[in-house]
């Protein structure tokens, strides 16, 4: 799977936008973007993923560059639960769909009040 | 909705103890997966399920085991225990899909080793 970089820590004022970015450079063209996040010692919990289209749900969006080298998530008005470790993960798929999910060192994102 | 169940929560052991712990997929799922996350560590791949045969296999030490059930819940067995196998370990399940699935993970047990 191809390697990930996030920045290590943000900081993000309660009700603002928060935007997370990550690159993804050498990714390959059957791999999706997942992003998951990590609240204190929780089970990780998935947020989204897409192919090489932008994507939305009620959580979050996702834009992904034409090139797919880089991506950035998008949570539109941060909340102080929304403070947590978020990972963008590259994944292939393979053909039962079921491929492993490789964590790399995420993004510390702070909610400040 | 219904989650994935993990137990027992929280587990304390001797070195050189046997430790099991279980993993309930969400209703449907058949494809189980277990997650090693030290101290100030990300999580780590250990092994997968998918369908009751074993799928995919990370950096498990060869002093665990797991297996999944005929009714899809997964159990992980862990042997000779060492303190650096104190760790919250994570299950996740999913649908597998030929278009990729979505893992739900579960809450964790929490090892600890003494």
């Amino acid at each position: 799977d191809a390697k990930t970089t996030q920045p290590p820590s943000m900081d993000c004022a309660e009700g603002r936008a928060a935007n997370l970015p990550c690159n993804h450079s050498t990714i390959s063209g059957n791999e999706y973007v997942y992003w998951y996040r990590q609240i204190h010692s929780q089970g990780p919990q998935y947020i989204i993923h897409g192919l090489k289209n932008n994507e939305t749900n009620e959580m979050a969006s996702l834009i992904i560059t034409e090139d797919r080298k880089s991506s950035t998530l998008i949570l539109p008005h941060a909340t102080l639960r929304d403070t947590a470790v978020y990972y963008c993960i590259v994944r292939g798929i393979s053909n039962f769909g079921n491929e492993k999910l490789t964590f790399g060192t995420g993004t510390r994102l702070t909610i400040i009040p | 909705a219904a989650g994935v169940i993990q137990s027992p929560r929280h587990l304390i052991k001797e070195k050189r103890e046997t430790a099991t712990l279980k993993c309930y997929p969400i209703p449907r799922h058949d494809t189980v997966y277990w997650y090693q996350q030290g101290p100030g560590q990300d999580p780590q791949f250990l092994i997968s399920f998918y369908e009751k045969m074993q799928s995919d296999k990370g950096s498990i030490p060869d002093r665990f085991s797991a297996q999944q059930f005929s009714d899809y819940h997964s159990e992980l067995n862990m042997s000779s225990l060492e303190l650096g196998d104190s760790a919250l370990y994570f299950c996740a399940s999913s649908l597998a899909s030929g278009v990729g699935d979505t893992q739900y993970f579960g809450p964790g047990t929490r090892l600890t080793v003494l």
